[in-house]
């Protein structure tokens, strides 16, 4: 079954640092993946995702993520963090069989001035 | 474009009441999608709809129902309300054709909860 991983609850940096959020991933099939972020009584918006093509993905506010298929990762990164960062994070996969999204439990980024 | 509109955002139900959400989205996205999000659990799928008249199952769809009558409309129905069901729901739309793009997108949520 597809599923995804985050394997930390929440992630503290200062502001200015380069922040990582991790995911891994498990699916059959070529790997459809995504990153979403909430913040505070807000809906999920849409970041960045990786079909095809660059490992390498540049998305929204300045983020990035490096897929790598040895691995199974899609970590989300960014040069340097903002407070304004601070939110909870999602890794998404599609399941190829139903073509449904299937999301990680979350990772909160909290951005130290 | 208004994108994906949740009504209401926030509610309060007595256990055994009833309830309809409503999701409307104008991006003319053929797919729609039901979530519950509770806390540290990830958001989980309720029911989902490929198309106008066409709906599905997602993982925990016991105690909820969907119709959808139209490509823009995708109410969700609490029958019975319980306390399991206090959570908060997002329903999401995409669209999937020759040019699909696969992200979905979500609207504001509806905060609910059930004494």
């Amino acid at each position: 079954a597809q599923s995804v991983a985050q394997p930390e609850d929440q992630v503290n940096v200062a502001e200015g640092n380069p922040l990582t959020v991790k995911c891994t991933y498990s699916v059959s099939g070529n790997p459809y993946l995504f990153w979403y972020v909430q913040y505070p009584n807000r809906g999920l918006q849409f970041l960045l995702k990786y079909i095809t093509g660059d490992n390498l993905v540049k998305g929204s506010y300045g983020f990035e993520a490096e897929f790598n298929k040895s691995q199974t990762s899609f970590h989300l990164k960014k040069p340097s963090a903002l407070v304004s960062d601070s939110a909870l994070y999602f890794c998404a996969v599609r399941d190829g069989n139903t073509d449904k999204l299937i999301f990680g439990t979350g990772t909160r980024l909290q951005v130290f001035p | 474009n208004a994108g994906v509109t949740q009504t209401p955002k926030f509610r309060i139900l007595k256990i055994g009441q009833s309830m309809t959400l409503q999701c409307a989205q104008d991006m003319n996205h053929n797919y729609m999608y039901w979530y519950r999000q509770d806390p540290g659990m990830g958001l989980k799928l309720i029911y989902y709809s490929v198309g106008a008249g066409i709906t599905d199952k997602g993982e925990v769809p016991n105690g909820y129902n969907v119709s959808r009558s139209t490509t823009e409309d995708f109410p969700l129905r609490l029958e019975l309300a319980a306390p399991s069901q206090t959570s908060v729901y997002f329903c999401a739309s995409s669209y999937r054709g020759r040019s699909s793009s696969y992200e979905q997108y979500f609207g504001p949520g509806t905060r609910l909860t059930v004494t």
